[in-house]
């Protein structure tokens, strides 16, 4: 049972291009979660989404940051024309259906440096 | 929007000590859920407490939802060298997003 996949691990983009990160949530598991985390702090949630729906986007930047996650296929994160305070490590997590145990699991992350 | 206090901000210990760190918050949460973090990788669930009140164990380590439903505890008991890392809490209030502290990190001495 293969966890939480995301890809790339680390990617470096030049300031003013687009990032595209991408979550395969675990088997079986329908709601993604995505949390930014910078150096030496928590993580910090962005955004909640389920197949074709985005819940609660509380925590995502008004500008640039997109989610969606497709009937079909990975979970992904948009970050348009990023600047070097986007650098930081993002995490995708998912969790089973609404009332299931909602604890989620965490992906290995993607490790965004914007130089 | 909600916080979550967690400490100490690190815990500089000698192998075979207990440990232990705690996270308080102003407001209630209805799921508290304990991570570790290695460098480099994502946050691994220790442990989930769903009551209050509720004490859970895996292996070597413990922890409590608080009967406010505003802290909780995670014990470390006879700590080793692989119990290095960082510690998150984090809190639910509704289905699945969580909050989190800012960490414990975990120095363990041979």
């Amino acid at each position: 049972n293969a966890g939480v996949m995301q890809n790339p691990r680390h990617l470096v983009r030049r300031r003013g291009q687009e990032a595209r990160l991408r979550c395969s949530p675990m088997k079986g598991h329908s709601h993604v979660y995505w949390y930014r985390q910078l150096p030496e702090e928590g993580l910090k949630f962005m955004v909640y989404l389920q197949k074709e729906n985005i819940i609660d986007e509380s925590g995502m930047p008004k500008e640039r940051f997109s989610a969606e996650f497709p009937k079909e296929g990975p979970s992904i994160l948009r970050i348009q024309q990023v600047v070097r305070g986007d650098s930081a490590a993002y995490f995708c997590a998912s969790s089973p259906p609404t009332g299931w145990n909602t604890e989620a699991f965490f992906g290995q992350g993607t490790r965004l440096t914007v130089v | 929007g909600q916080q979550l206090n967690q400490s100490p901000q690190s815990m500089f210990i000698q192998e075979g000590e207990d440990v232990s760190m705690n996270c308080t918050s102003s407001s209630i949460f209805n799921t508290w859920l304990w991570y570790k973090q290695d460098p480099g990788e994502g946050p691994v669930l220790l442990i989930a407490l769903y009551k209050a009140g509720e004490l859970t164990s895996n292996g070597r380590l413990t922890a409590q939802f608080g009967i406010t439903r505003k802290d909780s505890f995670l014990n470390i008991s006879a700590s080793i060298p692989s119990d290095v890392g960082i510690y998150f809490c984090a809190g639910q209030l509704g289905a699945g997003k969580s909050t989190f502290g800012d960490g414990t990190t975990l120095t363990v001495k041979p």
